[in-house]
């Protein structure tokens, strides 16, 4: 079973910044905590991960309480190509090996005009 | 650089039949990774090979089987199909070995049907 927990959907509006939350609440400490997000029809899409700082890339931020327990994602100027299902994952960090993903549900973000 | 690549896009079959997914890997990785998405789900782990052996697998029967290649491009076969195998088999591929926490980058997948 998926170790987070997100909410069902979420809507934004175009050119604003668009917050997903995950609880992550038995996230161990050699866990990561990674973002996927997949657009209708195709693979899903690599976004970021951390550990416990905060992180950043071209695409988002990733903002980690300082307990871990919960994390938020975030698309600081959402536009309508970023309408898709956005998958919390907690993954082991695997040194001789690579950890599988176990996708939940996710969050249907929806970019409205 | 060229992603995950994998063929074909579609297919149709017909239950007891057998079938052959292909996936190329990203430049430079070493590890492929299978997934089968249902309707509406999450992927879910179907197993993965790392220098052409198998490195973990998911909840699925032996019927699921797979093999790597020496160029790290990998094969999903499936046997005796069901209707219920009708999916999205999605390829993703990473820097496994000693080069630890590199996420896996996915192909578009193959859309399978059984009729």
């Amino acid at each position: 079973d998926a170790k987070t927990t997100q909410p069902t959907s979420m809507d934004c509006a175009e050119g604003r910044a668009a917050n997903l939350p995950c609880n992550h609440s038995t996230i161990s400490g050699n866990e990561y905590v990674y973002w996927y997000r997949q657009i209708h029809s195709q693979g899903p899409q690599y976004i970021i991960h951390g550990l416990k700082n905060n992180e950043t890339n071209e695409m988002a931020s990733l903002i980690i309480t300082e307990d871990r327990k919960s994390s938020t994602l975030i698309l600081p100027h959402a536009t309508l190509r970023d309408t898709a299902v956005y998958y919390c994952i907690v993954r082991m960090n695997y040194g001789g090996s690579q950890g599988n993903l176990i996708f939940g549900k996710g969050t249907k973000l929806s970019v409205k005009p | 650089e060229t992603g995950v690549t994998q063929s074909p896009t579609h297919l149709i079959k017909t239950r007891g039949q057998q079938v052959t997914l292909r996936c190329s890997s990203q430049s430079g990785h070493n590890t492929v990774s299978w997934y089968q998405q249902a309707l509406g789900q999450g992927p879910q782990f179907i197993f993965q090979y790392y220098r052409e052996e198998e490195n973990g697998r998911g909840n699925f029967p032996p019927r699921f089987s797979g093999l790597q290649f020496p160029n790290y491009s990998s094969e999903l076969n499936v046997n005796a199909l069901e209707l219920d195998d009708s999916a999205l088999y999605l390829c993703a591929s990473s820097l496994g070995g000693d080069v630890a926490n590199q996420p896996q980058h996915f192909g578009d997948g193959t859309r399978l049907s059984i009729l």
